[in-house]
């Protein structure tokens, strides 16, 4: 199986433009979650997901949208890019029994001019 | 809530020597809580973790870790280090009992002289 998988690699989007960063996971994992990762400031964690319809707020969400129609895939939306939201995006997800164990995706990485 | 502190931002070692890079964490309840590497433009790997059980965790690549309930710690040691092991190391903490999601600390960049 593929594990993590996410698109696109890169991007530049334009201040105020909209996109939508995929993420999807073939490990039937339970949980999904969506971190930024900016220099000095480790990883931090914008929303997540316990299951199909039911999301929650992480640590820095402003900005950020995300819904879980399906097991599978769990999109992190940007309405409205700003170049405050540059940064190195990673999808994460992890069954919900077992060891606890996080497995990555291989990120994406946003410039927004 | 749920905090990871990193006091190290950078740290140097000589090649052959020990490491100890040290993590702290604050949490009401008993912590999952993880290490992990991740070289340059790459991704994320997991080095080790501890749930329950042994506060001696071992891990991959010859790295261990010693959680300290009284001292609220998870320190990461490597007994000899070698110049692959440069990369940048982050602590991480369950974010709640089921740890649906992980808070990191901010990080921890080594390098390796000769």
């Amino acid at each position: 199986n593929a594990g993590v998988t996410q698109t696109p690699k890169f991007q530049v989007l334009k201040t105020g433009q909209s996109m939508t960063l995929q993420c999807a996971q073939d490990m039937n994992h339970e949980y999904m979650s969506w971190y930024r990762q900016d220099p000095g400031m480790g990883l931090r964690l914008i929303h997540y997901s316990v299951g199909a319809g039911i999301t929650d707020q992480g640590e820095v969400p402003n900005g950020y949208n995300v819904s879980r129609s399906t097991t599978e895939d769990f999109p992190l939306r940007l309405l409205s890019a700003a170049p405050s939201q540059t940064s190195v995006y990673f999808c994460a997800s992890r069954a919900s029994g077992g060891t606890y164990e996080q497995y990555f995706g291989p990120g994406t990485r946003l410039t927004v001019t | 809530a749920q905090s990871v502190t990193q006091p190290d931002i950078h740290i140097t070692v000589s090649e052959g020597a020990s490491l100890e890079l040290r993590c702290n964490y604050s949490y009401g309840a008993t912590p999952y809580l993880f290490w992990y590497v991740q070289s340059p433009g790459q991704g994320l790997q997991l080095l080790l973790k501890y749930f329950s059980g042994d506060t001696l965790v071992q891990g991959i690549k010859g790295f261990e870790a010693e959680f300290k309930r009284s001292q609220s710690s998870f320190n990461l040691r490597k007994p000899s280090v070698h110049w692959s092991d440069a990369a940048e190391y982050f602590c991480a903490v369950g974010r709640n009992q089921a740890g649906t999601a992980l808070i990191f600390g901010k990080g921890t960049t080594l390098s390796v002289s000769s």
